[in-house]
């Protein structure tokens, strides 16, 4: 697989390797975390989501690792399929301020056949 | 999960006019979110919409220029007034999703010529 710097906004990869997104937050004091998938025409789909009292979630073929000292999240995607091509977003959350989502820039992954 | 039907899906506008996307949710929900999505950018959140108040407008953003309607707990109005190119985007709507993170309407592709 391939991994991206801190934030870079493409990401390359071969079909069946393994993907890393990253992703830096911006406050400490958020505590709730998601990813979401984006395709072209399409509003953002849910993919996984973490809180702060966890440092890792999985779901199926996707993990998610939140490392707070740093303000780090990234997302992995097992096995890279060319569904898997779109934009990927991070939001941070607020428990105190529910529904005020801040996104990351946004990560553009391609999957070559 | 919340479904939510989002319309128009995009238009073409003259400037100076006004446009006004309607979303639709097919359960109740007490907040509705509005976003914006400048082309090739991330979302940032324009306004918070509950039933029966105004709605909370985010640093940047004013209700002059982006009146909301919230007339129950399943609909809500984002108008964009007197429009100019640099409000062309794409604009959405979101919902608690109730089992995790947010449910996005497909967005209105908003071009203004």
């Amino acid at each position: 697989g391939e991994s991206v710097g801190l934030h870079l906004p493409t990401l390359s990869v071969q079909e069946g390797d393994n993907s890393i997104i990253n992703c830096a937050y911006s406050n400490s004091a958020s505590d709730y975390f998601i990813w979401y998938k984006q395709e072209s025409g399409k509003g953002p789909q849910f993919i996984i989501d973490i809180r702060s009292n966890m440092d890792k979630r999985q779901g199926q073929r996707v993990t998610v690792l939140l490392n707070k000292t740093v303000k780090h999240l990234s997302l992995q995607i097992a096995a890279t399929q060319p569904g898997d091509s779109a934009v990927y977003f991070c939001a941070e959350n607020m428990s105190t301020n529910a529904g005020k989502s801040t996104f990351g820039d946004g990560t553009t992954l391609t999957v070559k056949p | 999960s919340a479904v939510i039907s989002q319309k128009p899906s995009r238009d073409i506008c003259q400037r100076g006019t006004s446009l006004t996307i309607q979303c639709q949710v097919d359960s109740q929900v007490t907040m509705m979110f509005w976003y914006r999505q400048q082309p090739g950018q991330s979302l940032t959140l324009i306004a918070t919409a509950n039933q029966g108040s105004e709605a909370t407008y985010e640093s940047g953003f004013v209700i002059d220029k982006f009146p909301i309607s919230r007339p129950n707990l399943t609909f809500s109005t984002l108008t964009v007034s007197n429009m100019s190119p640099e409000d062309s985007s794409i604009y959405l709507c979101s919902v608690d999703s109730g089992w995790g993170g947010y449910t996005f309407g497909s967005g209105t592709r908003l071009t203004v010529v």
